[in-house]
């Protein structure tokens, strides 16, 4: 399967622990983009890496949450001290295509349920 | 499986008719426009795309619509199949890096 990958699928924690989720993008897009997703809503944009570097951040993404995409391929989501309104699916895509029109390619998503 | 919009608005066809799904978009400055396909457990599958640029663009078995004037984009089923019944969302591009903004979604549901 070359299509994207995200590790785990599901995540259930406790209150104050961390997390860190994995996306491993379609080879050679050089663009990876992280969503957040509750029951009912549409996806919500977190943040975008073109290559290694992170060209935006959503305000959702509060200083608990750090991504990082070190070599330009997989990233990683990590949340500290997770809170219970941080449960949601998360979703990673990429893209090869710059400017408008480039299709996003979406993984399964991680949900995480936080007690 | 995850279930993917448990609150949304519902549109219950028979197999066979025509689907039509309805999305008001927020920016008028957008320039790129898509529609996804979200099934339980998974996640969103592009299903077709359109820019500003555009009015209508036919894919196999879907139509999209733009309306820009009043700020609407639509997406036509011909002959819908039980394999169609998903959450649909449209999005618009915002940024130039394809930055999505997505609608609420509809959910399909089609009875054999």
């Amino acid at each position: 399967d070359t299509g994207v990958s995200q590790d785990p699928r599901h995540k259930i924690t406790k209150r104050g622990q961390n997390v860190t989720f994995r996306c491993d993008p379609i080879s050679e897009h050089n663009r990876l983009y992280w969503y957040r997703q509750t029951l009912g809503q549409g996806p919500e944009f977190l943040t975008y890496f073109q290559n290694e570097a992170q060209l935006e951040k959503s305000r959702l993404l509060s200083d608990r949450f750090s991504a990082e995409r070190p070599k330009g391929s997989f990233s990683t989501l990590e949340i500290q001290r997770t809170e219970q309104g941080d449960s949601a699916m998360y979703l990673c895509a990429s893209s090869l295509t710059s400017g408008g029109g480039g299709e996003q390619f979406f993984g399964p998503g991680t949900r995480l349920t936080v007690l | 499986g995850e279930s993917v919009g448990l609150h949304l608005p519902t549109l219950s066809v028979q197999e066979g008719d025509n689907s039509i799904i309805n999305c008001a978009y927020s920016n008028s400055a957008s320039d790129y426009f898509i529609w996804y396909k979200q099934e339980s457990g998974k996640g969103p599958q592009f299903i077709i795309d359109i820019r500003s640029n555009m009015d209508k663009r036919q894919g196999q078995r879907v139509t999209v619509l733009l309306n820009k004037t009043v700020k609407h984009l639509s997406l036509q089923i011909a002959a819908t199949q039980p394999g169609d019944s998903a959450v649909y969302f449209c999005a618009e591009n915002t940024g130039g890096y394809n930055k999505l903004i997505f609608g609420a979604g509809t959910r399909l549901a089609v009875h054999p």
